[in-house]
């Protein structure tokens, strides 16, 4: 069974259209996040939450809308997309968030905006 | 600016070879992760070491700490195709996230 799984893979998509990505892990974590990954592989922290409340913001555009409806799952919406999204976005899943243990990581999702 | 860097940024061996890989940071940690990425592929957590530790093993790999330097380095011995990879270190401070480097793409050559 996959520990941490997103939907959809592969995203190609407009300049101004709206897309969610989905992630779900099955691990009995607490924290979940979300981080993107450049052309060059750098990798940034956007959010995380922890049982379902947001517990880090990083500096990224309002257009960027994380959702916990429960502490499986953090889907992440986008508002009128930008050439400038385009990256692999991740999701992961550690125990209790304290930067203190190992965080397992999705599939990624390759968002591709034309 | 970036928590960890890592050194080189591009590493090419050949197979059976050690392949040796250096992160260096700049604040006081907790812990320091090591992670694989495969191409096209998720992050892969290969081992932790924490702040009063100095060497650690998993099999062919080893990774050393050193806290006075902030620095720490990755041992991959007797290398094969399939350690093509990037290799990433992260450093976790207490109550804080992860902080990944930029990586280390690492080919081994058949």
């Amino acid at each position: 069974d996959t520990a941490v799984s997103q939907t959809p893979k592969y995203l190609v998509t407009q300049m101004g259209n709206d897309k969610s990505i989905k992630c779900e892990q099955n691990l009995g974590h607490d924290t979940m996040y979300w981080y993107k990954q450049d052309s060059k592989k750098f990798l940034k922290i956007m959010f995380s939450y922890n049982n379902k409340e947001l517990i880090i913001n990083e500096t990224v555009p309002n257009r960027f809308s994380p959702k916990s409806p429960d502490k499986a799952h953090l889907n992440l919406h986008i508002n009128s997309l930008e050439l400038g999204d385009s990256a692999v976005y991740f999701c992961a899943s550690s125990q209790d968030g304290t930067g203190q243990e190992t965080q397992y990581f999705g599939p990624g999702t390759r968002l591709l905006v034309l | 600016s970036q928590q960890g860097e890592e050194d080189p940024q591009a590493l090419s061996i050949q197979e059976g070879e050690n392949a040796t890989m250096n992160c260096s940071y700049k604040t006081s940690i907790n812990n320091l992760q090591w992670y694989r990425q495969n191409s096209g592929r998720g992050l892969v957590h290969l081992i932790l070491i924490r702040s009063n530790e100095r060497e650690k093993h998993s099999g062919r790999l080893r990774v050393t700490l050193d806290t006075s330097k902030k620095s720490s380095s990755l041992l991959i011995t007797a290398s094969r195709a399939a350690d093509t990879a990037s290799y990433f270190c992260a450093t976790g401070a207490s109550g804080s996230r992860l902080t990944f480097g930029e990586g280390t793409q690492l080919t081994v050559n058949p």
